[in-house]
Formats: structure tokens, C-alpha cells, sequence
């Protein structure tokens, strides 16, 4: 069945590292991808998305490519900041859009 | 736009009672979803609304969680009697189509003692 694979954590990081979180997929078709963010004590916000192969997401610095060769969509930053510190999730909707699926979740620490 | 609306926030209970959860969504949204997420792991749909028809209940334990969309608006999930494994967050979510990117509430932490 469709699914997500992401990295597990945790992430630690200092202050303007780059970033790099994994996510491959598996999914029949062509599903659209997502990257969500969960700040402490939150919940799940959109961060970025990507609905067909070779697109790029992006939103507040952090981007990821919809690549279909390698079913994946990593999620990058060039320089992390202290407020970015939270769990990531990577998610599939498939393209019949009615299912969802999220990876387990890549919590990212970054210390000053 | 209004986010959606989730109470309350937190609780807590003894196991075998019952509790239920309140979602009020984004106006004009007619996907509703809500999910478990336990601690350390990724949300897990439990059911999925499309006005107030469900779409999916799969995973949906229904001897004891029951949910509920009667007006196409707002929305509950029940559970009873709760179980110790129950404990989770449980978060509500609405999107203006299924295909459609979600928006989440702020989710109730639940508590099983």
C-alpha cells in the first residue's frame, strides 16, 4: 500500500547548519506531496507542498523537489535558526485524493 | 479565515469512562478528518468525512470510537469505553475538497489512567 518514510531522529543541529531531512514514498500513480511542521504544543501547519514530478515546494527558506525517479521529496534548509526547532512530517495524498499518510516524524533541535 | 476549532484541550480520565471531542472546521470546508497521533509517531487517520457522508473509516476502531457529522459542519468522535492504549492526541482536520491541502486544529491531548 502507499506509504512515507522519513528519518528518524532526533535532529541536532547548530544555529545556520544546513539541513537535510529524508522522505521516500511509495504510492501507485502520481500522489502530491507535503512537508507539515508541529511546533511545541501545536498542530501539524502546512509548510510546503508539491502536487506533480520535478516541482519544487517552498516556504520560509526550506524547499523540497518532487523527485519521481527517486520517490522521494527531502526537505532543506541552508541555514537554520533556533525557531525552526520542531517535528517534521512528510505526508502523500493520493491521487485519487481521498487517503493521507504521514511519515513518523523528524524532530530538529537547533541550539544557538 | 477562522483556523479549526478543537475541544478541549486536554483531558484526562480513567480508563472505561467515556470522553468525546469537538471539531468545528474551516468554513466552507466539506472534507472533515480526524486523526490519533500517538506520542512519538505520525497521525493515523481515523475517519474522514465528506459533508456529513463518511469517506473512509478503516481504521476506525468502531467497538468502542464513534464519530459524527450530522450537519455537515461541525464535528464529534467519541470514545467509549477508553482504553489505557487510547491515550494520544487526537487532532481534527478540514480541507475544502478531499483532494485538498489540510488545515489542523490544535488537538486534545487525552489522558487514559
Amino acid at each position: 500500500g502507499d506509504s512515507v518514510t522519513q528519518m528518524e531522529g532526533p535532529v541536532t543541529l547548530s544555529e545556520e547548519a544546513f539541513l537535510t531531512i529524508n522522505c521516500t514514498y511509495t504510492a501507485t500513480g502520481y500522489p502530491s506531496l507535503f512537508w507539515y511542521v508541529q511546533y511545541p504544543g501545536e498542530g501539524l501547519q502546512l509548510l510546503l507542498k508539491a502536487t506533480k514530478a520535478d516541482d519544487k515546494g517552498s516556504n520560509k527558506g526550506f524547499e523540497a523537489t518532487y523527485r519521481k525517479e527517486t520517490t522521494s521529496f527531502h526537505l532543506e534548509k541552508g541555514s537554520v535558526q533556533v525557531s525552526d526547532s520542531a517535528v517534521y512530517f512528510c505526508a502523500l495524498s493520493t491521487n485519487t485524493g481521498n487517503q493521507f499518510y504521514f511519515g513518523t516524524g523528524t524532530s530538529l533541535t537547533v541550539i544557538p | 479565515e477562522a483556523g479549526v476549532a478543537q475541544s478541549p484541550r486536554y483531558k484526562i480520565i480513567e480508563k472505561r469512562q467515556s470522553v468525546a471531542f469537538w471539531c468545528n472546521p474551516i468554513s466552507g470546508h466539506a472534507t472533515l478528518y480526524w486523526y490519533q497521533q500517538i506520542l512519538g509517531q505520525g497521525p493515523k487517520l481515523l475517519i474522514q468525512f465528506q459533508n456529513n457522508g463518511v469517506v473512509d473509516d478503516s481504521q476506525l476502531p468502531k467497538d468502542r470510537f464513534s464519530a459524527e457529522r450530522l450537519k455537515g459542519v461541525d464535528s464529534t468522535l467519541k470514545i467509549q469505553p477508553a482504553k489505557l492504549e487510547d491515550s494520544a492526541v487526537y487532532l481534527c482536520a478540514s480541507s475544502y475538497t478531499s483532494s485538498g491541502t489540510h488545515t489542523f486544529g490544535s488537538g486534545t491531548r487525552l489522558t487514559v489512567v
